[in-house]
């Protein structure tokens, strides 16, 4: 079956800078990347996702990219602020399938 | 629309019990998947359902099951539950088949003592 590797688990940056976090992946079937954001104690939360015949798509300050060629996708955060605190999974999804997470990204954003 | 709901939101077992849990999807949302959640093994796919049918299943023991009615309500139930069930269990509904946005719902709680 698929593997999601995600990286880093933790993440901390200053408000206002950038964050990163990237996952791979295995299987090259897969054609579907959301991103959800979980806050302490809440739910997840689809915050971007990208499918596999886009290179990249943006929304406000979060950007999601997808290098098929490398099995990877990142998550593109700018200009980051106290409540982007949260845990950032991952996920990769093909057809007929399930749905595969990564183990999240605890990102802190320190004022 | 109101979001997907779960009932209860917390709940307390002993080991050997079973346990029902339901999940309410969006209004027109067809697709249920539930999905277990712990600090050490992040989200953990049980299982999908979509227009009362299984459609695909987690690596998980025979211990979970779950069911989907007519109205794309869907419960999963736990039977002779074991400490390392204690979880956060996860709906997630979605318009068609998963593939699509996914959305949560709050979760039910669930400690094994």
């Amino acid at each position: 079956g698929e593997n999601v590797e995600q990286h880093p688990s933790t993440l901390s940056v200053q408000e206002g800078d950038s964050a990163v976090i990237k996952c791979t992946y295995s299987d090259s079937a897969s054609n579907y990347f959301p991103w959800y954001k979980q806050e302490l104690g809440k739910r997840p939360q689809l915050i971007i996702d990208i499918r596999s015949n886009v290179g990249e798509k943006k929304d406000q300050r979060i950007a999601v990219t997808l290098n098929k060629t490398a099995k990877h996708f990142s998550l593109h955060i700018t200009e980051t602020q106290p409540e982007d605190s949260a845990v950032y999974f991952c996920a990769a999804w093909q057809t007929g399938n399930q749905f595969y997470f990564g183990t999240g990204t605890s990102l802190t954003v320190i004022p | 629309k109101a979001g997907v709901t779960q009932t209860p939101r917390y709940l307390i077992k002993t080991r050997g019990q079973q346990v029902t849990l339901s999940c309410s999807p969006i209004s027109g949302h067809r697709s249920v998947s539930w999905y277990q959640q712990t600090p050490g093994q992040g989200l953990q796919f049980l299982f999908e359902y979509f227009s009362e049918t299984q459609r695909n299943k987690g690596n998980f023991p025979g211990r979970f099951s779950g069911r989907q009615f007519s109205n794309s309500r869907s419960e999963m139930n736990v039977s002779t539950l074991e400490l390392g069930d204690s979880a956060l269990y996860l709906c997630a509904s979605s318009l068609v088949r998963t593939g699509y946005e996914q959305y949560f719902g709050p979760g039910t709680r669930l400690t094994v003592t």
